[in-house]
């Protein structure tokens, strides 16, 4: 079956710009989270949809938000760009809660977003 | 707060040796621990994982030890091979299956 899709790949932005991501999780699979990967800062966990709604977020400011549609594809919005969000963004996607335990998730191959 | 740490941003091992790589975590609420490897461009691929009740699970050539009263859990790649070198993350999850928590990770590098 395939995997989890994140479209685009490698994103250039201008400081100030806003910018959206998108994830298709595989199918079946309701659980959408996104992810931040930094050299200094490793992962950090951005938010969690499920079925639509926002279950989790993490410690990230208001200019980074998402959404989850009805298929279970989601995006994320980061308005107001900044330098320091350079990075690859990863989503996420899981079947359910035991599924996300046993296996944890199943991760898309992320975008890249450079900010300059 | 880091909830879960890996004190060694690198390694290297010889090709055919034993490679491991350690984790520590601060969070007593943890139920589950995973493993996951990273390769350049790529996302995160799991590899093994352990629930808190264990310490012990074995999958191949990869087994993770978990030390609950030293909050401390081990991944043993044996042999190590040059294909296993790559970006190693330790994660941790509760029984809720809340956010997984990843610590830094550590580069492993597997020399022919």
């Amino acid at each position: 079956k395939a995997g989890v899709t994140q479209t685009p790949r490698y994103l250039i932005k201008t400081r100030g710009q806003q910018v959206t991501l998108s994830c298709s999780p595989i199918s079946g699979h309701r659980s959408v989270s996104w992810y931040q990967q930094t050299p200094g800062q490793g992962l950090q966990f951005l938010f969690e949809y499920f079925s639509e709604t926002q279950r989790n977020k993490g410690n990230f400011p208001g200019r980074f938000s998402g959404r989850q549609f009805s298929n279970s594809r989601s995006e994320m919005n980061v308005s107001t760009l900044e330098l320091g969000d350079s990075a690859l963004y990863l989503c996420a996607s899981s079947l359910d809660v035991q599924d996300r335990t046993a296996h944890g998730y199943t991760f898309g191959s992320g975008t890249r977003l450079t900010v300059v | 707060d880091q909830q879960v740490k890996q004190n060694s941003p690198s390694l290297s091992v010889q090709e055919g040796r034993i490679s491991i790589l350690n984790c520590d975590y601060t969070n007593s609420m943890f139920d589950y621990f995973l493993w996951y490897k990273k390769y350049p461009a790529e996302g995160p691929t799991f590899l093994i994982s352990i629930s808190s009740i264990k310490d012990k699970n074995e999958d191949g050539r990869f087994t993770v030890f978990l030390n609950k009263s030293a909050k401390h859990l081990s991944l043993h790649i044996v042999p190590s091979q040059p294909g296993d070198s790559a970006v190693y993350f330790c994660a941790a999850i509760n029984n809720a299956g809340n956010m997984l928590t990843f610590g830094g990770g550590t580069r492993l590098m597997v020399k022919p």
